[in-house]
């Protein structure tokens, strides 16, 4: 398979304890994307990279939480003294955009999602 | 800003009857669109996407899309419904002024009876 996968699938923490949800893209996209979607809500964004450079972060995104993508390859996202409005599924999607392009138009592709429960 | 909405939470449909998932845009500049679908407990899958060019987009699974733009409207649509197509779908655009994220409506949830 060579899509977007995530890893755990499921998650199930105390309140306070720190967890960490890996993501690994598309071989050769460039461009990762981490989402949280709350139940009967879309996707929201939280932040991206492109190659290993972390672009932007959504005023979503905590200090408690963290994200790496340290070979551009891989991502990982961090959430620190978890609480229980954390719990939620965390998307991770890739894309792949040339650099040449000044209008970007790529697709994100996303993989299975991550879900939090924070008890 | 640029935003999404589904105007409608759950959409019912017999199988072999055409449906429609409505969609509304805001956005400042040319509308990048898209539509995923989503099953329980899962990821979202790409259906389609509209950069430019013809208004119909074709895309996986038979789904189809018109855009729409004096009505604001990307509504997606499938010529004859089957129980499988029965899932969350989602309407969303691109925020290329800023980061390249995908701005999500809500989710229509569409029903599809035997």
């Amino acid at each position: 398979d060579t899509g977007v996968s995530q890893d755990p699938r499921h998650k199930i923490t105390k309140r306070g304890q720190n967890v960490t949800f890996r993501c690994d893209p598309i071989s050769e996209h460039n461009r990762l994307y981490w989402y949280r979607q709350t139940l009967g809500q879309g996707p929201e964004f939280l932040t991206y990279f492109q190659n290993e450079a972390q672009l932007e972060k959504s005023r979503l995104l905590s200090d408690r939480f963290s994200a790496e993508r340290p070979k551009g390859s891989f991502s990982t996202l961090e959430i620190q003294r978890t609480e229980q409005g954390d719990s939620a599924m965390y998307l991770c999607a890739s894309s792949f955009a040339p650099t040449s392009q000044r209008v970007v138009t790529d697709t994100q592709y996303f993989g299975p999602g991550t879900r939090l429960t924070v008890l | 800003a640029q935003s999404v909405a589904q105007p409608e939470d759950q959409v019912n449909v017999a199988e072999g009857n055409p449906l429609t998932v409505k969609c509304t845009y805001s956005v400042s500049g040319n509308p990048y669109l898209f539509w995923y679908v989503q099953y329980p407990n899962r990821g979202l899958q790409f259906l389609l996407k509209y950069i430019t060019g013809d208004n119909l987009v074709k895309g996986s699974y038979g789904f189809e899309a018109e855009f729409n733009k004096s009505q604001t409207s990307f509504h997606l649509k499938k010529p004859s419904a089957l129980v499988s197509d029965s899932a969350l779908y989602f309407c969303a655009v691109r925020d290329f002024y800023n980061t390249d994220k995908l701005i999500f409506g809500t989710g229509t949830r569409l029903q599809v009876f035997p």
